[in-house]
């Protein structure tokens, strides 16, 4: 069965840093597009960012709120996906979901981690 | 930015059909837009249901489709069952641009 783990999630101050890890399994993580996804509490999704695979152009795209802060990398030799978020903010305050891109794959989504940055 | 908007609530007899809309601040959705389709529960992580305006995956129920219809995407239930009542929203995709709806919350009463 295809399934994302996420991991990583936790409370940080405000102007912190956190990096959050979705382990991949039950398909060829290395040829799947994937995607970070995040919602605040009580609120709709936000797509955050989406890393292509190794060798397209354009790897990477990210949304206006997190441009610049954000960074979406994978390791395919770990089946892993990563999101660094850095100069964190309270409106960050949020669970992150990772999603697989792939029709092939399903368009899963993994079950979220939850982030709580503080003032 | 787009605004991509969707009916903040929609109420649906059991058995009923009802049909979801979402609409782009750009101009009309088009195939070229992708839209996808997306439920979600209560505490739980979103599932999707039909991407590329009309293709199912294998665990969407048949009486679940999407179509354009009007300048805007559509997801429509016929036959409503009680575990049909959720959270949906759609998804675009244009140009770099990537943008989530605000959710439609279904509820089968």
């Amino acid at each position: 069965d295809v399934q994302l783990v996420e991991s990583g999630g936790g409370l940080v101050e405000s102007g912190g840093s956190l990096r959050l890890s979705c382990a991949a399994s039950g398909f060829s993580f290395r040829s799947a597009w994937m995607t970070w996804v995040r919602q605040a509490p009580g609120m709709g999704l936000e797509w955050v960012g989406r890393i292509k695979t190794k060798g397209e152009s354009s790897p990477t795209d990210y949304a206006a709120p997190v441009q610049g802060r954000f960074i979406v990398s994978r390791d395919d030799s770990q089946n892993t996906l990563f999101l660094q978020m850095n100069s964190l903010k309270t409106e960050d305050t949020a669970v992150y979901y990772c999603y697989t891109d792939a029709s092939w794959a399903g368009h899963v989504w993994g079950k979220g981690t939850t982030v709580t940055v503080s003032s | 930015q787009a605004v991509v908007t969707q009916e903040p609530s929609l109420t649906v007899s059991p058995g009923g059909t009802v049909t979801l809309t979402c609409g782009s601040s750009t101009g009309a959705v088009t195939s070229g837009h992708y839209p996808y389709w997306f439920q979600q529960k209560p505490g739980q992580a979103p599932r999707t249901l039909i991407y590329d305006t009309s293709i199912k995956h294998s665990w969407t129920p048949a009486r679940f489709s999407g179509s354009l219809f009007g300048g805007k995407a559509a997801l429509t239930l016929s036959g409503a069952q009680p575990e049909d009542e959720a959270e949906y929203y759609c998804f675009l995709s244009s140009s770099g641009v990537r943008v989530f709806g605000g959710g439609t919350k279904l509820t089968v009463l």
